[in-house]
């Protein structure tokens, strides 16, 4: 059975260091793309970036460039999303995707609820 | 970046009636990788259609996707009460991948 298993809910003050993780299991990690996907509290989707596994090819959304890193364990099937120092603004539900050549979003994480408050 | 425009962003309809969602490109979709999702409160999106009109696994056949280019369309046929949600389509034929605005399409 393929599952993606994201951590936990967190609680950060601004200007502290997060990473979030997605652990792929029941298929090929390597072989397919992970997403991370924001969602604002009552808003819309949004697809911060994405890499694939294999090479570590990664790619991100312009807006979320150079403010997030997305990251992959393939030892141990694990996407990662990392922020150096949070803001109040980083508040959201944050969720793993999986991809492929073809197709989107068949398999998603449960999704990772974060605040920022001081 | 390809921008995605739904509409409308409300939708008032009675079980048993017809919904008909669009979603609109700000150019054309490469192969037309476009994948629509329903997504309920406190929920994980769910996938519904990829590339447009194929239903992803275990979808009800209400729930039917078509266009091409630059203008896509979600249509569900006869409403039941689980339909009532928010739906989002996504383009992923060309990075970075990116997702309307959402419709939401409640009971009238």
């Amino acid at each position: 059975e393929v599952q993606l298993v994201q951590s936990g809910a967190e609680m950060k003050k601004p200007g502290e260091p997060l990473k979030i993780s997605c652990e792929g299991s029941g298929y090929s990690f390597s072989s397919y793309w992970i997403g991370w996907v924001r969602q604002l509290p009552g808003k819309g989707l949004e697809c911060m970036g994405i890499i694939y596994p294999g090479d570590s090819d990664t790619r991100y959304n312009p807006s979320f460039q150079g403010q997030v890193t997305i990251s992959v364990d393939r030892s141990i099937n694990t996407a990662y999303l990392q922020w150096t120092s949070l803001k109040a603004s980083d508040t959201a539900t944050y969720y793993c995707a999986r991809g492929g050549t073809s197709h989107w979003g068949d398999y998603w994480g449960q999704g990772t609820l974060v605040i920022v408050s001081s | 970046e390809i921008v995605l425009t739904q509409s409308p962003g409300t939708l008032s309809l009675s079980l048993g009636e017809r919904a008909t969602l669009s979603c609109r490109a700000s150019q054309s979709v490469y192969s037309n990788y476009l994948a629509w999702y329903q997504q309920k409160p406190g929920q994980a999106p769910r996938l519904l259609i990829n590339g447009a009109s194929s239903r992803a696994t275990g979808i009800p056949d209400r729930f039917s996707g078509s266009g091409s280019g630059t203008d896509f369309t979600l249509t569900i046929n006869r409403l039941e009460p689980e339909d009532f949600a928010v739906y989002y389509c996504q383009q992923y034929g060309t990075s970075p991948l990116t997702f309307g605005g959402g419709t939401k399409v409640e009971i009238k």
